[in-house]
């Protein structure tokens, strides 16, 4: 089974609002990725994070992982259409196989 | 294009009949992967290669599916005797792993999959 639990399974904002989505662990993470993945596409990668505590920012998107290494959260600020897919966690194990979370799906209405 | 290219991209088959999917990673590449992806869920971790050895395998991959990577290059994946069950998106990726100071690394790089129907 997946290792890695997502929350919210889906959620729905308006155009503007911000987004969030959180992922757990129960062991300590090696890492953490995250992918997005559009209607009818397939992942692209974001972003990975390796140090305790560590804070990225891509634009209007921030990604943290948690001091304990056991959690990650992406923060979508003033959402966009653009934003609308399915936002994926994953844990690339031990430096070979990658362990996604069953994600975060984003609706955005305009 | 060069991204990972997957075929057919679409295939609907009978129940019991073999499917062959192919895999053509990004050629500098050292490790493929095949997942599999059913509506609303992740990417499921099927098998991986390291150049051409294919070095695990999901529990998930049971003795219907085979992977294969001759020569390190493309991959294929083959499911033999399929069943309803195996209906899902098949997805391959691939990735250039680099152990660093802080840990390892390997951005997944995916194709857009082979969607496969078994009637």
């Amino acid at each position: 089974g997946q290792q890695v639990m997502q929350i919210p399974q889906y959620q729905h904002v308006q155009e503007g609002e911000d987004f969030t989505t959180y992922c757990n662990s129960s062991t300590t993470l090696s890492n953490i990725q995250w992918y997005k993945q559009r209607p009818g596409g397939h992942p692209v990668f974001l972003i990975q994070l390796v140090k305790s505590g560590e804070v990225k920012k891509q634009k209007r998107l921030t990604f943290q992982f948690g001091e304990a290494k056991k959690n990650s959260s992406l923060h979508i600020t003033a959402t966009q259409t653009t934003d609308v897919g399915t936002y994926f966690c994953a844990e690339n194990t031990g430096g070979f196989k990658t362990i996604f979370g069953a994600g975060t799906r984003l609706f955005v209405k305009a | 294009d060069t991204g990972v290219s997957q075929n057919p991209r679409h295939k609907i088959t009978k129940r019991g009949q073999n499917v062959t999917f192919r895999c053509d990673p990004i050629s500098e590449h050292n490790r493929l992967y095949w997942y599999r992806q059913t509506l609303g869920q992740g990417p499921e971790f099927l098998t991986y290669f390291q150049n051409e050895a294919q070095l695990e395998k999901s529990r998930l991959l049971s003795d219907r599916f085979s992977a294969e990577r001759p020569k390190g290059s493309f991959s294929t994946l083959e499911i033999q005797r399929t069943e309803q069950g195996d209906s899902a998106m098949y997805l391959c990726a691939s990735s250039l792993a680099v152990l660093t100071g802080s840990g390892n690394t390997g951005e997944l790089f995916f194709g857009e999959g082979s969607r496969l129907t078994v009637l």
